[in-house]
């Protein structure tokens, strides 16, 4: 069974960092791409950016682009999206998300609060 | 880039079949086979009910069904039931400024 249990998630200041991690289990981590969509507080889906199997592409949505990375540890099995520069408006769940290419979400994780505020 | 178009909200009463639409544009909907649809009850997370248009995962009800014409996608539930009201997603890939686009959302409500 695939599992994807993300952590991290905290309130921070404006202009501040967090990471946020998504442990993965019940498929093999070297075959998958990654992803992590987010949901703003009672509003839509937002893709943030994905990684390829390999690790070798990685892509962002414009509105995080040069803020957040994102990257991977395959001894640890694990997902990583740094983000840097915070703002109110990244405030959100944010979800862990795989699939066989960087554009699927099949299998989604249950989220992780970030709030940003001062 | 704006998100997929879909409807605020649909209705039906169980038993019967209702359908949302996802319109985006030649550069996404219109180009690709590759349009998801996503199920989300209040909070929880989204759950993948249909992918490259019109395939089910497994463990998906038969009563959900894909198609596209155009740039227009389309979520089919027939034989509505009273779990079936919850927040429902489009996304396709696209050759715009962005990898993944997602639609608004519509809400069901089953009457």
């Amino acid at each position: 069974e695939v599992q994807l249990l993300e952590s991290g998630g905290d309130l921070a200041q404006p202009g501040g960092s967090l990471r946020l991690s998504c442990e993965a289990s019940g498929f093999i981590f070297s075959s998958n791409a990654m992803s992590w969509v987010r949901q703003a507080p009672g509003k839509g889906l937002e893709w943030v950016s994905s990684i390829s199997n390999s690790g070798g592409s990685r892509y962002y949505a414009d509105s995080v682009k040069g803020r957040f990375t994102i990257s991977r540890d395959y001894s640890k099995n694990t997902l990583y999206l740094e983000m840097n520069s915070l703002r109110a408006e990244d405030t959100a769940i944010y979800y862990c998300t795989t699939g066989r290419v960087e554009w699927e979400q099949l299998y989604w994780g249950q989220g992780s609060l970030v709030t940003v505020s001062s | 880039q704006s998100a997929l178009t879909q409807p605020a909200s649909v209705s039906g009463s169980p038993g019967q079949s209702i359908t949302i639409s996802c319109t985006g544009s030649s550069r996404d909907i219109g180009a690709y086979n590759y349009v998801s649809w996503f199920q989300q009850h209040p909070g929880k997370a989204p759950k993948l009910m249909i992918y490259e248009v019109n395939t089910r995962p497994s463990g998906v009800s038969h009563r959900f069904s894909g198609s596209k014409s155009g740039n227009t996608a389309s979520l089919i539930i027939s034989g509505l039931q009273a779990e079936d009201e919850a927040d429902y997603y489009c996304s396709s890939y696209t050759s715009g400024k962005t990898l993944v686009i997602f639609g608004g959302g519509t809400k069901l409500t089953v009457l």
